[in-house]
């Protein structure tokens, strides 16, 4: 069965950086692309950015530009998702969730867990 | 602020239909069949119920369903169920590889 595991609860400091993983299972690795969302506590859902585990590029929200970076090890079929200077705006649920076929579908029919990022000093 | 517009709050009692909107623009919600609608519970994880404006999952009850005119995309929920409390959140391709997702509006029901 398609499974997206994710990485356990980090804590970190302001000006940290943080690298989330996502592991796949249960289909083929590079037919989907993935997309990260996040979700601060109380807020609604924020879309950070797409990866294509095929080929390894991305796409990423304006917001957050120049501090994330999105990778993929297929030999592992896991996806990597790095945040830099981090801020205490950054604490939420970070999750991982595999797209429908096509780099613009929409529709999410498989999340992760969901991955909680605290940042205190 | 969230680049697609949605009420913040809705409500119905049991048995009532609602509709929620989701505005965008000609950029993204006007110009593709690229809009779905996920509920999430507290403290789970989002459920796709509507995907490219229309299309409803397996699985997913007949009661929901969705259009769109224009730049507005809508849900609507018939014969409301108190397990429908929840909040919804529509998300709509923008060209170019780029998303974006409503501010999620907050369904009760009475």
């Amino acid at each position: 069965q398609v499974q997206l595991v994710q990485s356990g609860a980090e804590v970190k400091k302001p000006g940290d950086s943080v690298k989330l993983s996502c592991k796949a299972s249960g289909y083929s690795f590079t037919s989907y692309y993935i997309h990260w969302v996040r979700q601060a506590p109380g807020q609604g859902l924020e879309w950070m950015g797409i990866i294509n585990p095929s080929v390894g590029t991305t796409n990423y929200a304006q917001n957050f530009q120049g501090r994330v970076t999105m990778t993929r090890d297929t030999s592992t079929s896991t996806l990597y998702m790095d945040l830099s200077s981090l801020i205490s705006d950054d604490a939420a649920v970070y999750y991982c969730a595999r797209a429908g076929r096509g780099g613009a579908t929409t529709n999410f029919d498989y999340w992760g867990q969901g991955t909680l990022v605290t940042v205190s000093s | 602020q969230s680049a697609l517009t949605q009420p913040a709050s809705v409500s119905g009692s049991p048995g009532q239909s609602i509709t929620i909107s989701c505005t965008g623009t000609s950029r993204d919600v006007g110009s593709y069949n690229l809009v779905s609608w996920y509920q999430q519970h507290p403290g789970k994880v989002p459920k796709l119920m509507i995907y490219e404006d229309t299309k409803r999952p397996s699985g997913v009850s007949n009661r929901f369903s969705g259009s769109k005119s224009g730049n507005t995309a809508s849900l609507t929920i018939s014969g409301l169920q108190t397990e429908d409390e929840a909040d919804y959140y529509c998300f709509s391709y923008a060209g170019g590889s780029n998303f974006e997702f409503g501010g999620g509006t907050k369904l009760t029901v009475l």
